[in-house]
């Protein structure tokens, strides 16, 4: 039943080693987001991809990276972890983007740097 | 530009009590408008949506009517039960804006907490 899953659920990597983070679809959308939630504030968008198109936040630091292999899968890579980037990261998707479509959120997967 | 401002939590009821969580919008042209709400080390799940002026979004006894003339989305639910704790995300998505394709824009989240 699972729409948008994401793994591991829980992270925990060293200050400065590189982590992956996965995330997969049953839906067959053409639009992948991820997130990042810091504790009690709202999550905020590091990027997205439509289909295979790319498109990165302004402000979304050059330390974060993505990978969309196919249609089913997109990947968050963080090439050297700070403990700034401790965070749940989520992931979402969309049918198209246009605005009267439904982001749907997989689990979150938290992220602890030591 | 675009912004969501919800009401400051945390708001504390007891158990059947009124729930009323504020939202209000900026926005360019007609956004689509969400409440998202969250448990405890969970993700986002979607509660409603409603995708034009006047329209209400309903979904597990909660409401909310998208008020085009005050830019508002209240949210509201006649009887909280425990089970409802949770953080409460207001949210848009303005027509397409170029690269930022249907990019969700939240207010800060209320942290809701019924008592028994």
């Amino acid at each position: 039943d699972a729409m948008v899953i994401q793994n591991p659920r829980y992270q925990v990597t060293q200050f400065g080693k590189p982590v992956t983070l996965s995330c997969s679809q049953t839906l067959n959308h053409n639009v992948m987001y991820w997130y990042q939630q810091k504790s009690s504030q709202a999550p905020k968008l590091l990027f997205h991809y439509y289909d295979k198109d790319f498109n990165n936040e302004a402000d979304t630091p050059d330390n974060f990276q993505s990978r969309r292999p196919n249609t089913s899968f997109c990947f968050l890579d963080i090439r050297s972890p700070g403990l700034g980037d401790a965070a749940m990261y989520l992931c979402a998707t969309s049918r198209r983007g246009v605005s009267t479509d439904t982001q749907y959120f997989g689990p979150g997967t938290r992220l602890t740097v030591l | 530009g675009n912004s969501v401002t919800q009401m400051e939590g945390p708001v504390t009821l007891s158990e059947e009590a009124f729930l009323t969580i504020n939202c209000t919008y900026t926005a360019t042209g007609y956004p689509s408008l969400f409440w998202y709400v969250q448990y405890p080390g969970e993700g986002l799940q979607l509660l409603l949506k409603a995708t034009k002026a006047d329209d209400k979004g309903s979904n597990k006894g909660f409401e909310a009517t998208y008020r085009k003339e005050t830019t508002s989305f209240h949210l509201e639910k006649g009887s909280v039960q425990v089970s409802d704790s949770a953080v409460y995300f207001c949210a848009l998505i303005a027509p397409s804006e170029g690269s930022t394709l249907g990019r969700l824009y939240f207010g800060r989240g209320t942290q809701l907490t019924v008592w028994p």
